[in-house]
């Protein structure tokens, strides 16, 4: 029944090394959505896709990048983790037209040593 | 720029209480504000939304209380229940990509 998975569901890195954050959907929304939390904050948003359209806001630090395969498909990588990259990331997804629900996952709890 | 704004930070309310819960935003160009939901270890999850045509959606024991001159909205829970605590997020978006931007987030503690 799960809708947005997210794996793993707890991943540890070492510092400078990369690191890919997983999230798939079976609900073919177009949009999907990258979000970090880090601890007692809220999400904040670091891009997103409206089907392969990539958006990408302004403040999110080039180490991050993203990449979308497909519709059900989507990928956090992050170059070169430091200690403040250590957080919750949460993929996100929307049915693209007329929708207003987010779906998020259970999110990826990332520890960067 | 910090776009939505939330208070208070946490909040302890004994069962059967009143939980209430303030955002406010700047934003004029937000059209929908949903309240979200998230336990330890969890995303969050839709609670209840709100467009600004109303003044206030009831779903349950959770109400929206929207006031659009003054740009301020506020969750309200009814008959507070343990299972209630959690973490409650305000939100807004726009229209179009609807990415959501959200309040900091509140901490709810319902004592038996």
């Amino acid at each position: 029944d799960a809708m947005v998975i997210q794996n793993p569901r707890y991943q540890v890195t070492q510092f400078g090394k990369p690191v890919t954050l997983s999230c798939s959907q079976t609900l073919n929304h177009n949009v999907m959505y990258w979000y970090q939390q880090k601890s007692s904050q809220a999400p904040k948003l670091l891009f997103h896709y409206y089907d392969k359209d990539f958006n990408n806001e302004a403040d999110t630090p080039d180490n991050f990048q993203s990449r979308r395969p497909n519709t059900s498909f989507c990928f956090l990588d992050i170059r070169s983790p430091g200690l403040g990259d250590a957080a919750m990331y949460l993929c996100a997804t929307k049915q693209g037209q007329g929708g207003e629900k987010l779906f998020f996952g259970s999110g990826t709890q990332l520890s960067v040593l | 720029q910090q776009q939505v704004k939330q208070s208070p930070q946490s909040l302890i309310v004994q069962k059967g209480g009143i939980s209430i819960i303030n955002c406010a935003y700047e934003n004029t160009a937000f059209d929908y504000f949903p309240w979200y939901q998230q336990f330890p270890g969890k995303g969050p999850a839709l609670l209840i939304a709100i467009r600004p045509d109303v003044s206030e959606k009831k779903e349950g024991r959770f109400t929206i209380s929207f006031n659009k001159s003054a740009k301020q909205f506020s969750l309200h829970i009814m008959d507070s229940q343990p299972g209630d605590s959690a973490t409650y997020f305000c939100a807004a978006s726009k229209p179009g990509r609807r990415a959501l931007t959200f309040g900091s987030g509140t901490r709810l503690q319902v004592q038996p």
